[in-house]
C-alpha cells in the first residue's frame, strides 16, 4: 500500500530551529509537497520538491531524497505564528496526491 | 487512520458538459467536507464548505450555480461542475472533518480529481 509517515506533534521554542520529517512509500513519484495549515484555514503551499536536494525559501527549507523515500521541512528562527499543522503530500505515478496526517507544531515562548 | 476517497481520479470532458466528482469518507463520519481547487505549485484554494444536510457555504468569487455541492450523507459529498469550460480544468481536492469522539479539528484530504475540459 501507499503511505506517508510524519510525526503527529512537535514542540519547539521561539527563535529555534525545527525539522519535520516525512517518509513515504508510494507507487511512483511525481513530486513532494509541503503545506502549512493554520486551524480553520486552507492549507498554504510551502514547497515542492521533485529532484533530490535542498530547496531554500527564506526561513523555510525542504529537502528530498528519492532513494530513501524521505523529505524534511526545516524551519529556522521560529516565530509564534509558525504554530500550525504541516502537511506532507506525495504525487504518485497516477498524479494522485497521497497525504500525510500532518504534524502539529507547537511553538513556545 | 481516516481515509477519504475521490471518484473519478481523472476525467476528460467536452466543453459545455457537466461533471460530477464524489468525495467519500470511508471509515468515519464527516459532518463537514471541504472542496478545494489546486493550481500548479500553489496553495489550495477553498471553494466551499459543506455541512451534512444543509446548503454549502461558498467562498467569495466561486459561482454556486456553476459548482453545485451536495452533502447528502455523513460519508458522501459531491461536486458537480456544470457547463464546464476549459478554464475549469484543474485539480479538485476534497477534505473531510470528523463528527465527534476523536480529533474533530483534523481535515483528512482526498487524493484529488484531475479535470480536463476540451
Amino acid at each position: 500500500g501507499q503511505n506517508i509517515d510524519q510525526p503527529t506533534e512537535m514542540t519547539a521554542t521561539e527563535g529555534a530551529i525545527v525539522q519535520i520529517n516525512c517518509t513515504y512509500q508510494t507507487s511512483g513519484f511525481n513530486g513532494l509537497f509541503w503545506y502549512q495549515q493554520h486551524a480553520g484555514e486552507a492549507p498554504t503551499f510551502l514547497s515542492y520538491n521533485v529532484l533530490d536536494g535542498l530547496e531554500e525559501k527564506g526561513r523555510f527549507s525542504s529537502f528530498l531524497s528519492r532513494s530513501k523515500g524521505y523529505s524534511y521541512l526545516l524551519l529556522k528562527e521560529l516565530q509564534m505564528k509558525d504554530s500550525a499543522s504541516y502537511l506532507c503530500a506525495v504525487m504518485d505515478s497516477n498524479y494522485q496526491l497521497i497525504w500525510g496526517a500532518g504534524t502539529k507544531l507547537i511553538i513556545k515562548p | 487512520g481516516a481515509v477519504v476517497s475521490q471518484h473519478p481520479s481523472r476525467v476528460i470532458c467536452k466543453s459545455g458538459t457537466s461533471v460530477k466528482i464524489e468525495c467519500r469518507s470511508l471509515d468515519f463520519q464527516a459532518t463537514t467536507m471541504f472542496w478545494y481547487r489546486q493550481f500548479p505549485k500553489q496553495s489550495l484554494m477553498l471553494m466551499a464548505t459543506s455541512n451534512e444536510g444543509s446548503k454549502a457555504t461558498y467562498e467569495q468569487g466561486v459561482e454556486k450555480d456553476k459548482f453545485l455541492i451536495n452533502h447528502a450523507s455523513l460519508t458522501l459529498s459531491t461536486l458537480t461542475v456544470t457547463s464546464a469550460h476549459p478554464e475549469d480544468s484543474s485539480f479538485y481536492i476534497c477534505s473531510a472533518r470528523g463528527a465527534s469522539g476523536g480529533d474533530t479539528d483534523t481535515q483528512y484530504f482526498g487524493p484529488g480529481t484531475r479535470l480536463t475540459v476540451l
